[in-house]
């Protein structure tokens, strides 16, 4: 089992959707949690990133942390053509200077 | 103004060659990272520098070698190329090695033939 797992889709919405993007992870000791969006033939960009469990906003995304259930969730609200491209998820503990990350979902938005 | 820029953006070469991928970065940032990922996504870490000093160097083969001149840039060298190292190669940044928010670059596509 892959330390961080991620459906790898590709999630196919219409435009004006709301789009929930998940992430699964079994260590324990992950207190921090970014999301990255890489579009095709691009490098990974930061979107999110959060600290322990609760949530975080910033426009039209919403990163959620459930540390109980080692679940964390990327919200998407009225989603966009733009908006298609693939999310990470990524973990790290307070221990490492590496984080680990997920292989990605690919979402796709049509018009 | 690119924060994290990398050449060559793509690479074919024949097995057997040498071949080199820079990276520079403007940010001022301490901490610089190479990444492989592979056909099926997964970004794999190879090497961690800060401050010009190896903090990381996983499993990789010791063909790769990575060499930072300054804490500015971090260039990666491959030896003897083969065909399983086909994938892009993917520089980063981060502010320090505590911090977690990293930037990368554009990524370089090698191909192997």
């Amino acid at each position: 089992q892959k330390e961080v797992e991620q459906d790898p889709g590709p999630l196919s919405v219409p435009e004006g959707a709301i789009v929930s993007l998940n992430c699964t992870y079994s260590n324990s000791a992950f207190q921090y949690f970014m999301w990255y969006r890489q579009y095709s033939r691009k490098g990974p960009e930061l979107l999110m990133y959060t600290y322990s469990s609760g949530n975080k906003e910033d426009g039209r995304f919403t990163a959620q942390v459930d540390k109980s259930s080692k679940y964390i969730s990327l919200f998407i609200r009225d989603s966009q053509p733009s908006d298609s491209a693939t999310y990470l998820c990524a973990c790290n503990s307070g221990g490492s200077y590496i984080p680990t990350f997920g292989r990605g979902t690919s979402l796709i938005v049509h018009p | 103004d690119t924060a994290v820029s990398q050449t060559p953006k793509y690479l074919v070469t024949q097995m057997g060659n040498d071949k080199s991928i820079k990276c520079e970065q403007n940010l001022g940032h301490d901490t610089m990272y190479w990444y492989k990922q592979d056909s099926k996504k997964f970004l794999k870490i190879m090497f961690s520098y800060n401050n010009k000093e190896l903090i990381i160097n996983e499993t990789v083969p010791n063909r790769f070698s990575p060499k930072s001149p300054d804490k500015a840039h971090l260039n990666l060298h491959i030896n003897s190329l083969e065909l399983g190292d086909s994938a892009v190669y993917f520089c980063a940044s981060s502010q320090d090695l505590v911090n977690y928010e990293q930037y990368f670059g554009p990524g370089t596509r090698l191909t192997v033939t």
